[in-house]
């Protein structure tokens, strides 16, 4: 399978847990990039990766979020502390430069009861 | 807002008919892409046209893009009902770090 991967595909938790998602982007692309969406909403930009450095983070990503992306590979988004307005798709997706179109994801859905 | 915005927000038509769908943004862009999105699912990337291109063709889609108006639009022609989804613009806003989308335009194409 050369697409990008994400798991869990549903995540129900309950307030003040934490969760974390993992993203598995195609093996050749050197950057990685979250987004979220809400329902009705397109998606909102968090963060990207080029290979393994955190370049950039969107002031929507308060101090609960946490993104890594050791060696280049997979990517990992924790959420610590969870609110219900976390609730959302969140949306993992790959390319191999920007000028590129993005390979995303299925996304995971998180609920937050 | 750096985002596109896209334009009808939501648009009925027949199947066999033509659906077309505006995007329009405020900054100075390298790239704009369109992307289509299943109910629930991941989205999926149908075109990217570039600053310096005018129009692009795919398959049954046609892009095109006026940079002195910023704006774009996204023509479907003969659509099928499988083409039902809501499709996205997404501008670079002039950086090649990430991109910005619009709300979308829910497309039903009834068969």
């Amino acid at each position: 399978d050369t697409g990008v991967s994400q798991d869990p595909r549903h995540k129900i938790t309950k307030r003040g847990q934490n969760v974390t998602f993992r993203c598995d982007p195609i093996s050749e692309h050197n950057r990685l990039y979250w987004y979220r969406q809400t329902l009705g909403q397109g998606p909102e930009f968090l963060t990207y990766f080029q290979n393994e450095a955190q370049l950039e983070k969107s002031r929507l990503l308060s101090d609960r979020f946490s993104a890594e992306r050791p060696k280049g590979s997979f990517s990992t988004l924790e959420i610590q502390r969870t609110e219900q307005g976390d609730s959302a798709m969140y949306l993992c997706a790959s390319s191999l430069e920007n000028r590129d179109g993005y390979t995303f994801g299925s996304g995971t859905r998180l609920t937050v009861v | 807002s750096q985002q596109g915005e896209e334009d009808p927000q939501a648009l009925s038509i027949q199947e066999g008919e033509n659906a077309t769908m505006n995007c329009s943004y405020k900054t100075s862009i390298n790239n704009l892409q369109w992307y289509r999105q299943n109910s629930g699912r991941g989205l999926v990337h149908l075109i990217l046209i570039r600053s310096n291109e005018r129009e692009k063709h795919s398959g049954r889609l046609r892009v095109t893009l006026d940079t002195s108006k910023k704006s774009s639009s996204l023509l479907i022609t003969a659509s099928r009902a499988a083409d039902t989804a809501s499709y996205f613009c997404a501008t670079d806003g002039g950086n090649f770090n990430k991109f910005y989308f619009g709300s979308g335009t829910k497309l039903n194409v009834k068969p």
